[in-house]
């Protein structure tokens, strides 16, 4: 089985400028989470999508959006880009039902997000 | 609330050394998981285990082991006999009715 895979791994942009990341789960996995990792906060939760349904979130402002296709796909956006979210962006994926929160989670390689 | 501690930041051996990493939780959940999950160089998180509420046993895998204690609310990790390719960055994780909470991590280096 492939693994979770993330598009684009690199990305520049500049401060007011917004910005999608894209996520494919690992096939038959139907929850997907995204992670904001830096070095300073460590790995913080932004969100989890399940069959199409955010299911939770995290405390991050509504700049923070995302959402999931029905083939699982997940995608987040970031508006109006500020320094502090230059960060590593992780999508992991699980299998089973209802919230992933119980399984363990296969994550992707993340994108890098470099705001200036 | 829930809260991981890994209050190790950062720890160096020596090759063929025994390592613990210290995880110390914190949840009112009776039903929930704890995991650990290895971050290499390269960056790609890798599940190494999970454990639930009811399962105090410890595990052993390879070199690998797992110590849960309730009544410490701990949930050490242990690496016996460590090699270079454990250099790595460790992350405890919880998770109850809700979201996956990480802890800080622990970067592990081993010298060769």
């Amino acid at each position: 089985k492939a693994g979770v895979t993330q598009t684009p791994r690199y990305l520049i942009k500049t401060r007011g400028q917004q910005v999608t990341l894209s996520c494919s789960p690992i096939s038959g996995h139907r929850s997907v989470s995204w992670y904001q990792q830096t070095p300073g906060q460590g790995l913080q939760f932004l969100f989890e999508y399940f069959s199409e349904t955010q299911r939770n979130k995290g405390n991050f402002p509504g700049r923070f959006s995302g959402r999931q296709f029905s083939n699982s796909r997940s995608e987040m956006n970031v508006s109006t880009l500020e320094l502090g979210d230059s960060a590593l962006y992780l999508c992991a994926s699980s299998s089973g039902q209802g919230s992933g929160s119980y399984n363990e989670q296969f994550f992707g390689p993340g994108t890098r997000l470099t705001v200036l | 609330a829930q809260k991981v501690t890994q209050a190790q930041t950062e720890i160096s051996v020596v090759e063929k050394e025994d390592v613990t990493l210290d995880c110390v939780y914190e949840t009112r959940d009776t039903t929930y998981y704890l995991f650990w999950y290895k971050q290499p160089p390269s960056g790609e998180l890798v599940f190494l285990i999970r454990r639930n509420s009811f399962d105090e046993q410890n595990e052993i895998s390879g070199r690998y082991s797992w110590n849960f204690q309730k009544s410490t609310s701990s949930f050490n990790f242990t690496i016996t006999a460590s090699q270079v390719v454990d250099s790595a960055v460790y992350f405890c994780a919880l998770s109850g009715t809700y979201k996956y909470i990480f802890g800080t991590g622990t970067r592990l280096k081993v010298l060769a």
